[in-house]
């Protein structure tokens, strides 16, 4: 099977603008995850999705938000850019069947953001 | 709320020798899950080994094992016949249940380095 794949992988943006990362889930994987990696704050959970409904969110302000096609693809969006949204996306698939194997979560390469 | 801390933030290992990467947790939960990720300079997180917190039995995939005390809340990772390519950041992570949530909480990492 494939991996998780993200688009673009590299980005440069400035301040004040708007921003569309793209994850495609493993094949038959219904979760997409995605988290935010930084050298300060390290790995925080921004949002999940399953089944195209959003089924939790982490502690970030609304300009981050994320939606999940039928296809299970996501894409999160980034709204009024901040230096501080520089970082690593990182973007996990799951099954959410029962069990372990269900609920291991697998990551794509990133995309990494760069605000200007 | 739950959190997870690996508190050696570096660590040094000889080709060929072993080493253990800790990592403790605090939940209430009874029924969880527990991962270590691996991520080198590419930055794709790979999976290294689950642990499910039903079963005693501690996890082995190969050259890695976990030492996993449930009480203890402690999870371990050990890794034998270390090899040049096991240089890497590693994260522990936990993960409730689905009726919990089931975001992946980090801890903040062990940079692992390997002397041929």
């Amino acid at each position: 099977k494939a991996g998780v794949t993200q688009t673009p992988r590299y980005l440069i943006k400035t301040r004040g603008q708007q921003v569309t990362l793209s994850c495609s889930p493993i094949s038959g994987h219904r979760s997409v995850s995605w988290y935010q990696q930084t050298p300060g704050q390290g790995l925080q959970f921004l949002f999940e999705y399953f089944s195209e409904t959003q089924r939790n969110k982490g502690n970030f302000p609304g300009r981050f938000s994320g939606r999940q096609f039928s296809n299970s693809r996501s894409e999160m969006n980034v709204s009024t850019l901040e230096l501080g949204d520089s970082a690593l996306y990182l973007c996990a698939s799951s099954s959410w069947t029962s069990g372990g194997a269900g609920q291991t979560q697998y990551f794509g390469p990133g995309t990494r953001l760069l605000v200007l | 709320a739950q959190t997870v801390t690996q508190s050696q933030p570096e660590m040094s290992v000889q080709e060929a020798e072993t080493v253990t990467l800790s990592c403790t947790y605090d939940t209430s939960e009874s029924d969880y899950y527990l991962f270590w990720y691996k991520q080198p300079p590419s930055r794709q997180m790979i999976l290294v080994i689950r642990q499910e917190a039903y079963k005693q039995q501690n996890a082995t995939e190969n050259r890695f094992s976990v030492n996993f005390q449930k009480a203890a809340k402690s999870f371990s990772l050990k890794i034998s016949d270390s090899q040049l390519g096991d240089a890497a950041m590693y994260f522990c992570a936990y993960r409730a249940t689905y009726n919990q949530g089931g975001k992946l909480i980090f801890g903040q990492g062990t940079e692992l380095s390997v002397k041929p």
